[in-house]
């Protein structure tokens, strides 16, 4: 079992500011997914990671690859009350179809 | 295009009771993912089909679960008899194929509370 631990689990800030949550396994994956999930709803893909180093932006988000393909992390620059939600990685293995998620980070951008 | 549809959204029961959940994946899916989230937690692959056989069931507990995906469409997860401990959101996922960075599109969910 490949196990995929979020950092931090919890996290408040005020609207405007900067923040970086991390996804880290002691495992390699072939690829690796960030989703956001709001209250009530099933998570929504953000973006798929697959070579080592990358690095994607996706407006205010910026998402990077661990070299080595262990981790990865989600930052978010200039934080609105609209991305409020939990944010879940999901990485798969080597020749494996199967994603294992991570217990997310919950996060809370006060207006 | 309507995107992943379950219902109910809500069920709740006494324990020793039976529940049923639908899905309805993205048109022209063929893989298609029963997961179960707990509160705070991340969700966990319950069983996955491709077309109409379920290919991945080992993390799904056979003493009370089944499921079924007749003409590799519609699905139905079944839980016989609750109990408290499944209380948690059952969500459904399709995807176009089975490829590790495949894109999963989920469904709203269908919270289960059992009493």
């Amino acid at each position: 079992t490949q196990l995929l631990k979020q950092s931090p689990q919890f996290l408040s800030i005020q609207e405007g500011e900067n923040l970086t949550v991390y996804c880290n396994s002691s495992s390699v994956f072939s690829s690796l997914q960030w989703y956001r999930q709001e209250p009530g709803e099933g998570p929504v893909l953000l973006v798929t990671v697959v070579t080592g180093g990358e690095v994607k932006k996706l407006k205010r988000l910026t998402f990077q690859f661990g070299d080595a393909r262990k981790d990865s992390s989600l930052h978010i620059t200039a934080a609105q009350p609209g991305d409020t939600g939990l944010y879940l990685c999901a990485g798969a293995g080597a020749g494996s179809y199967q994603l294992t998620f991570g217990k997310g980070t919950k996060l809370s951008v006060i207006p | 295009e309507a995107g992943v549809v379950q219902s109910p959204r809500y069920k709740i029961i006494e324990k020793k009771q039976p529940v049923a959940f639908w899905c309805n994946p993205i048109s022209g899916h063929n893989t298609l993912y029963w997961y179960l989230q707990n509160l705070g937690q991340g969700p966990e692959l319950l069983i996955r089909y491709e077309n109409e056989e379920a290919v991945d069931d080992s993390q799904l507990p056979k003493d009370r679960f089944s499921a079924e995906r007749l003409k590799g469409v519609d699905s139905t997860l079944k839980i016989q008899p609750a109990e408290l401990g499944d209380s948690a959101v059952y969500l459904c996922a399709s995807s176009a194929g089975a490829f590790s960075a495949n894109v999963l599109t989920f469904g709203a969910g269908s919270r289960l509370t059992v009493l």
